[in-house]
């Protein structure tokens, strides 16, 4: 069964820090894996989909890797600033109907 | 942009009431799915569609049930409501065959009281 951690739990950084998420699978037979930010009490939107054959994809300051077959990706977030602060999920989508399985996430502290 | 919208933000049911939560996407994606989300347990899937009238079980589809009559609409039942299945409720849209991303809503806070 797929499992999937991310390290660290909880991460407080000053504004203008360049930082990375990491996440780890279990099972290397992925279709995709996406990244995720959280807002308290909100719904999840959707910022990075690395497709399993893909290493890497770019967004903004935002840039995700993935090495499918460590079972890594890894979110890097580039001069950070406080609007930056939620929960990031990472989730990795199975080759049959793309179910999402979820990391329990990072919560990320930018303070100015 | 997919917009997926729920129903209701927030809902207050009393313990043995049965209870509908409403998803509905505008981009004619194939898949929806429902989640929950609880402290420490992070987001567990309960139940998917991948076309009208079809549903597949989810890891924890006990005390729930779904229904999709059309393509834009997938609900979610909770049967008989219990105290544990005070949550967040989250539906996913997904896969277009333009796209893989899934799309979520806003979040149902579901109260059992």
């Amino acid at each position: 069964k797929q499992e999937v951690t991310q390290i660290p739990a909880a991460l407080s950084v000053p504004e203008g820090e360049n930082l990375v998420l990491n996440c780890s699978f279990t099972d290397s037979a992925i279709y995709n894996l996406q990244w995720f930010r959280q807002d308290p009490g909100k719904g999840l939107t959707s910022l990075l989909l690395i497709q399993s054959s893909q290493r890497e994809q770019t967004s903004g300051r935002l840039n995700a890797s993935l090495d499918k077959s460590s079972g890594r990706s890894t979110l890097y977030i580039a001069a950070s600033q406080p609007g930056d602060s939620a929960t990031y999920l990472c989730a990795v989508a199975d080759t049959g109907f793309q179910k999402l399985v979820f990391g329990t996430g990072t919560r990320l502290l930018v303070s100015p | 942009d997919v917009k997926v919208t729920q129903s209701s933000r927030y809902l207050v049911k009393r313990t043995g009431e049965k209870v509908f939560l409403e998803c509905v996407q505008d981009m004619d994606h194939e898949n929806m799915f429902w989640y929950r989300q609880d402290p420490g347990l992070g987001l567990r899937l309960i139940y998917f569609s991948y076309d009208v009238k079809m549903k597949e079980k989810g890891d924890i589809p006990e005390g729930y049930s779904v229904s999709r009559e059309k393509k834009e609409r997938f609900s979610l039942i909770l049967e008989s409501a219990s105290t544990n299945q005070t949550s967040m409720y989250l539906c996913a849209a997904g896969w277009s065959g333009r796209s893989d991303e899934q799309f979520f809503g806003p979040g149902t806070r579901l109260t059992v009281l």
